[in-house]
């Protein structure tokens, strides 16, 4: 079965930082990865998607993440941080007809 | 553009009611999904319709049963509620086309039991 692990379920920044957030997956066949966001009380939206078409991947909010085999990586990053950036963001992995989410990494932004 | 709508937003059970979880999609999606989060542990499949007409077990299906009523409602029934299924719940869907597909969520149910 495929699998995402995040590493670090609580990420700091200041605004204005980079923000990364990490991904690592395992998986026998090529994956599919998605990065979803989720605001406080709201359901999740997705960022951005990973079909390898390309392995740097743009997304949404400025968002991009970078799918790296040799590393069974597909970390998340933005230059800059914001405010609005706050929330919890989910790695997930496409199986059969199933999404596999990771744990969970909560971002916080610092003023 | 309503999307995925789910009902009730909240609720509150007592050991042992029962309840009906309600989801509806007005996107013509042919999959649904029903998923519980609790803290720590990302969203977990509960069940899931790949087609109207159909259901399939997901990774936590114990204590919980679904029905696919049409192509557009999915519903999640709590036959006896325990304190281990006191969760935040989220309905789903997709128009599956391969594994690059992405889910639709709804905004969620917390569900508290008592």
């Amino acid at each position: 079965a495929q699998s995402v692990t995040q590493l670090g379920s609580h990420v700091s920044v200041s605004e204005g930082a980079l923000v990364l957030l990490r991904c690592n997956y395992s998986s026998s066949v090529p994956p599919y990865l998605f990065w979803y966001v989720q605001y406080p009380n709201q359901g999740l939206q997705l960022l951005l998607k990973y079909t390898s078409a390309a392995t740097l991947v743009k997304g949404i909010n400025g968002f991009e993440a970078e799918f790296k085999k040799s590393e069974t990586s597909f970390h998340l990053t933005k230059p800059s941080a914001h405010m609005s950036d706050a929330a919890e963001y989910f790695c997930a992995v496409s199986e059969l007809r199933q999404l596999t989410f990771g744990s969970g990494t909560q971002l916080t932004v610092l003023p | 553009n309503a999307g995925v709508t789910q009902t009730p937003k909240f609720q509150v059970l007592k050991t042992g009611q029962s309840m009906t979880l309600q989801c509806a999609q007005d996107m013509n999606h042919n999959s649904m999904y029903w998923y519980r989060q609790d803290p720590g542990m990302g969203l977990r499949l509960i069940y899931y319709s790949a087609s109207e007409g159909t259901t399939d077990k997901g990774e936590v299906p114990n204590g919980y049963n679904v029905s696919r009523l049409n192509k557009r409602e999915f519903s999640l029934r709590l036959e006896s509620a325990a304190p281990s299924q006191t969760s935040v719940y989220f309905c789903a869907s997709s128009e599956w086309t391969g594994r690059n597909t992405e889910a639709f969520f709804g905004q969620g149910t917390r569900l508290t039991v008592v």
